[in-house]
C-alpha cells in the first residue's frame, strides 16, 4: 500500500509560467511534509517544508499547500525556470514510525 | 554539496556476492537512513540508526543488514545477491530522529549493479 502518491510522472511548462506539482497521502498520522529536489546523478535536496498545523507555506519561487482534509498537498513553483528541470520527491513524515515515507517522483521539464 | 559522503559511487557485482555500503554523515547528525532507488522507482525506506541504536525498520531484506558505528558512520551490508538488488542506494542524515522538523541530507548514492 502505497501510503504517498504523486500522481503524475511527468510535468512539462514553459518558463516563467507556474508549475503545479501534486502529492496525496493516505496515513493520517503524518504531520509533517516536505519537498525534495534531485537532479540527474546527485542525491536528493531538501526544498521546502510543511507542519500539519498550516495549510501554506512560502519560501520565494516555492510554495507548498496543505489540504488536510483532501490528504492532498501541492508545491507552486513561480515563475518557472529551465534550471528547476529536476525530478520533485514529496514526502510525509509520521513522528510515530520514525522515518520519512517518499512517493515516486514527478519529473518536471521547464521548456525555454 | 549535502556533507553526506557515500561510497563507493559505483558497485559491479556478480549474483551470489556480499558487497558493502558506506556512509559518513553530515557533520553533527546523529541519524542515518538508508534508501533504494529502484529503476524509476521511488525512494524505499530500509533502515534509520540513530546514535548507534537502530530505531526504525522498512522494507528491509533478511539479506540486507546495517549498523552504525561510535563515530556515526554507517554501513549498508547486501549478501547473497540477486539481480534485482540493482538500484541506487541512498543514504541520508538528519539531526533528529524521524525526519520530523529536520530535513533530511542525503549522499549522491551508490549505483549498485548485479550481474
Amino acid at each position: 500500500d502505497q501510503q504517498v502518491k504523486q500522481n503524475s510522472p511527468s510535468l512539462s511548462v514553459q518558463e516563467g509560467r507556474i508549475s503545479i506539482l501534486n502529492c496525496d497521502y493516505t496515513n493520517s498520522m503524518f504531520d509533517y511534509f516536505l519537498w525534495y529536489k534531485k537532479y540527474p546523478a546527485e542525491g536528493p535536496t531538501f526544498l521546502i517544508s510543511i507542519s500539519s498545523i498550516k495549510d501554506k507555506n512560502e519560501d520565494g519561487r516555492f510554495t507548498v499547500f496543505l489540504n488536510k482534509s483532501a490528504k492532498h498537498l501541492s508545491l507552486h513553483i513561480v515563475p518557472s525556470q529551465p534550471g528547476d528541470s529536476a525530478v520533485y520527491f514529496c514526502a510525509a513524515s509520521d513522528p510515530n514510525a520514525g522515518k520519512s515515507t517518499f512517493g515516486d517522483g514527478t519529473t518536471l521539464t521547464v521548456k525555454p | 554539496d549535502s556533507g553526506v559522503t557515500q561510497t563507493p559511487k559505483h558497485l559491479i557485482t556478480a549474483t551470489g556476492q556480499r558487497v558493502t555500503l558506506r556512509c559518513s554523515p553530515r557533520s553533527g547528525d546523529l541519524s542515518v537512513y538508508w534508501y533504494q532507488q529502484s529503476l524509476d522507482q521511488g525512494l524505499q525506506f530500509l533502515i534509520q540508526y540513530y546514535n548507534g541504536e537502530e530505531r526504525a525498520k522498512g522494507n528491509i531484506l533478511e539479506r540486507f543488514s546495517a549498523q552504525q558505528f561510535p563515530d556515526l558512520h554507517s554501513e549498508l551490508n547486501l549478501s547473497s545477491l540477486e539481480l534485482g538488488d540493482s538500484a541506487l542506494y541512498f543514504c541520508a542524515s538528519s539531526q533528529l530522529t524521524g525526519g520530523r522538523n529536520s530535513p533530511l541530507h542525503f549522499g549522491n548514492g551508490t549505483r549498485l549493479t548485479v550481474t
